[in-house]
């Protein structure tokens, strides 16, 4: 079946410009992550959702991040006004269950703030 | 605190030959361990996992290793192959909300 897959897969913006990236998990996974990844780093976490539980939104760097997951399924993730510290991969996995399934990853949107 | 790191940035290796990559952990709570293989622009891919009762496992050319004494990980490739050439990740889990990962080991395999 599909595996996880994500929207653009790169996106160039200015400096104080909204973005939004999109999410699509495997049909029926109940849980989703973000992350990101800095070049050459390891992944870090950004958010979390598990079915209709309200998020874990710890990770999220600053109040310009956000994010929605719409009726369980597509996930959006939101970055306002736009900062070069914010150039990433950012990357999104969907697991069956939750944390303790394997997670399996999308392609990433590669982000690049001028 | 947590933590979850490698001990080489970059091994290489010749074609044929097996490879061990190192991963050490610091949160003796941690009770899932996965490992991930990442090739140039793609997402991480799922290449084998453990869990705590556990203290080896084996895939397809690939075994991982789990001393909770000493708090170490390690994946083991045999016969590698150029397209094992990647970064690869170690990251654990302790039933919360997501992995926490390593920085990463970038394997190169020479022909």
């Amino acid at each position: 079946g599909a595996g996880v897959s994500q929207s653009p897969s790169n996106k160039v913006t200015e400096k104080g410009k909204d973005v939004e990236l999109r999410c699509d998990p495997i049909s029926g996974h109940t849980a989703l992550y973000w992350y990101r990844q800095s070049l050459g780093q390891g992944l870090e976490f950004l958010i979390y959702f598990q079915g209709n539980s309200a998020p874990d939104k710890s990770g999220l760097p600053s109040d310009r991040f956000s994010a929605e997951r719409t009726g369980g399924s597509v996930s959006t993730l939101t970055i306002q006004r736009t900062q070069q510290e914010d150039s990433a991969v950012y990357l999104c996995a969907s697991s069956p269950r939750g944390p303790t399934d394997t997670q399996y990853f999308g392609p990433g949107t590669r982000l690049t703030v001028l | 605190g947590e933590s979850v790191g490698l001990h080489l940035p970059t091994l290489s290796v010749q074609e044929g030959d097996n490879s061990i990559i190192n991963c050490a952990y610091s949160n003796s709570a941690s009770d899932y361990f996965i490992w991930y293989k990442q090739e140039s622009g793609k997402g991480p891919q799922f290449i084998i996992d453990i869990r705590s009762n556990m203290d080896k496992r084996q895939g397809q050319r690939v075994t991982v290793l789990l001393n909770k004494t000493v708090k170490h990980l390690s994946l083991q490739i045999a016969a590698t192959q150029p397209g094992d050439s990647a970064v690869y990740f170690c990251a654990e889990n302790m039933g919360r909300r997501a992995l926490t990962f390593g920085s990463g080991t970038r394997l190169q395999v020479q022909p």
